[in-house]
């Protein structure tokens, strides 16, 4: 099975900064990576898929890079509404495996 | 518009069953793959299960192998997950997902709790 880490596993940030959240692979998952958001209480919410592509809808705040095993999700200006926790999750290979999730505070 | 709706969810003793449905609406599920996803209390998301859309392929991780069977009834436009000989670790709120790679669109959630 492919594992997933995330890095840090919590922040806590202001208004305005920018907000980057790594995820590592433990092995090759070419682009195969999505990024999803999910507000205590609530369903996750794809926000990235490709690695780097934006999901239509989400705000352009939000961007994805990287390949192979090493990918980078950054939030640019951190506004309130995005506290939540984020997962990376890779579906180059099965079982489809998700990192154990960043939370971001304000 | 598209949306998935649970149901089925609920309390349960170890070593029960259980069945979750998937009503999907707003989009042509007979040509979808389709998921279920988990996600125990207090933790992060895990994949169970997917089944491609003539039910020829179907996929479970490693834990619920032998005990899980994802189905679905295309003329319903619905996804099912059949739960057998539960287990305290399969607590979790219980996710329908479009897709079986990145999943756009998931359910609101059934809760399920394995509990004596």
């Amino acid at each position: 099975d492919i594992q997933m880490t995330q890095s840090p596993s919590s922040l806590s940030a202001s208004v305005g900064d920018r907000v980057t959240i790594t995820c590592q692979a433990s092995q090759d998952i070419s682009n195969s990576l999505s990024w999803y958001q999910q507000k205590p209480g609530k369903v996750p919410k794809l926000l990235i898929y490709d690695a780097s592509n934006l999901e239509t809808g989400v705000p352009s705040r939000f961007s994805g890079s990287g390949s192979g095993t090493d990918f980078t999700f950054t939030i640019n200006s951190l506004q309130p509404e995005d506290i939540a926790t984020y997962f990376c999750q890779q579906y180059s290979n099965l079982p489809r495996t998700f990192g154990p999730g960043t939370k971001v505070d304000i | 518009e598209v949306q998935l709706v649970e149901s089925g969810g609920g309390l349960v003793q170890p070593g029960g069953s259980l069945r979750l449905s998937c009503a999907a609406s707003g989009f042509t599920f007979s040509i979808y793959w389709m998921s279920w996803v988990r996600q125990a209390p207090g933790k992060g998301l895990e994949w169970v299960a997917s089944i491609k859309p003539d039910e020829n392929e179907k996929y479970y991780v490693d834990s619920v192998k032998g005990r899980f069977t994802i189905s679905r009834d295309n003329a319903k436009n619905s996804l099912y997950l059949q739960m057998n000989s539960l287990r305290a670790e399969d607590t979790a709120v219980y996710y329908c997902a479009r897709g079986a790679s990145y999943y756009r669109y998931w359910g609101q959630g059934s809760p399920v709790t394995v509990s004596s």
